[in-house]
């Protein structure tokens, strides 16, 4: 079974550029979330898509946006980066049954904002 | 979602036991507890999630008391790749709105020689 893999693992860009970051879910899973992780601070939610549609929103500005497509894979995009940005990028997949919904957690982006 | 409370740090020697508390008072009766770790600059790794029994798994057990307003999840024998941020987190398992879940500080586990 594969798990959850993430591309690339650095990235360094300039404040206002735009960033796309890819997750490949872990195999059978139909969740994704991704969550922004500062340094020294527990991971913050920023969305999560079910069946290609956004499904949960955290308190992130419209510039990070995301896609979720049919084979699960997803893409986090970042426009207008800010120096404020710089952060690990974690992808998180799952697979929603009822009463379970463990979510798995790729090894993340970690983003640099010059 | 309730919030929890979490000790900010913790030390445990290698081979002994590891109990990490989490207070979370206001849990309501559908929440479950969720235990994930994160080792240094690695995504979080889920742990153990139970309801109001206590819960065994390969990687630890979890105890949660009668009125479920507190848990400690145990590391039976700790070594020293036990070394992570521990993160107890209060939630229901899925919501017609998503779920996401809300880390917190945790409390940061050094086991040592």
């Amino acid at each position: 079974e594969t798990g959850v893999t993430q591309s690339p693992t650095h990235l360094i860009k300039t404040r206002g550029q735009q960033v796309t970051l890819r997750c490949s879910s872990q195999s059978g899973h139909n969740t994704v979330s991704w969550y922004q992780q500062a340094l020294g601070q527990g991971p913050q939610f920023i969305f999560q898509y079910y069946r290609e549609e956004e499904n949960g929103r955290g308190n992130f500005p419209p510039r990070f946006s995301g896609l979720q497509f049919p084979n699960y894979s997803s893409e986090l995009n970042v426009n207008a980066l800010e120096l404020d940005d710089s952060a690990l990028y974690l992808c998180a997949s799952s697979l929603v049954r009822e009463g379970r919904a463990e979510q798995f957690f790729g090894p993340g982006t970690r983003l640099t904002v010059l | 979602d309730a919030k929890t409370t979490q000790p900010p740090s913790m030390d445990c020697a290698e081979g002994r036991a590891a109990n990490l508390p989490c207070n979370h008072s206001t849990i309501s009766g559908n929440e479950y507890v969720y235990w994930y770790r994160q080792i240094h600059s690695q995504g979080p790794q889920y742990i153990i999630h139970g309801l109001k029994n206590n819960e065994t798994n390969e990687m630890a057990s979890l105890i949660i008391t009668e009125d479920r307003k507190s848990s400690t999840l145990i590391l039976p024998h700790a070594t020293l790749r036990d070394t992570a941020v521990y993160y107890c987190i209060v939630r229901v398992p899925y919501s017609n709105s998503g779920y996401a879940l809300n880390f917190g500080k945790g409390t940061s586990l050094l086991v040592t020689p």
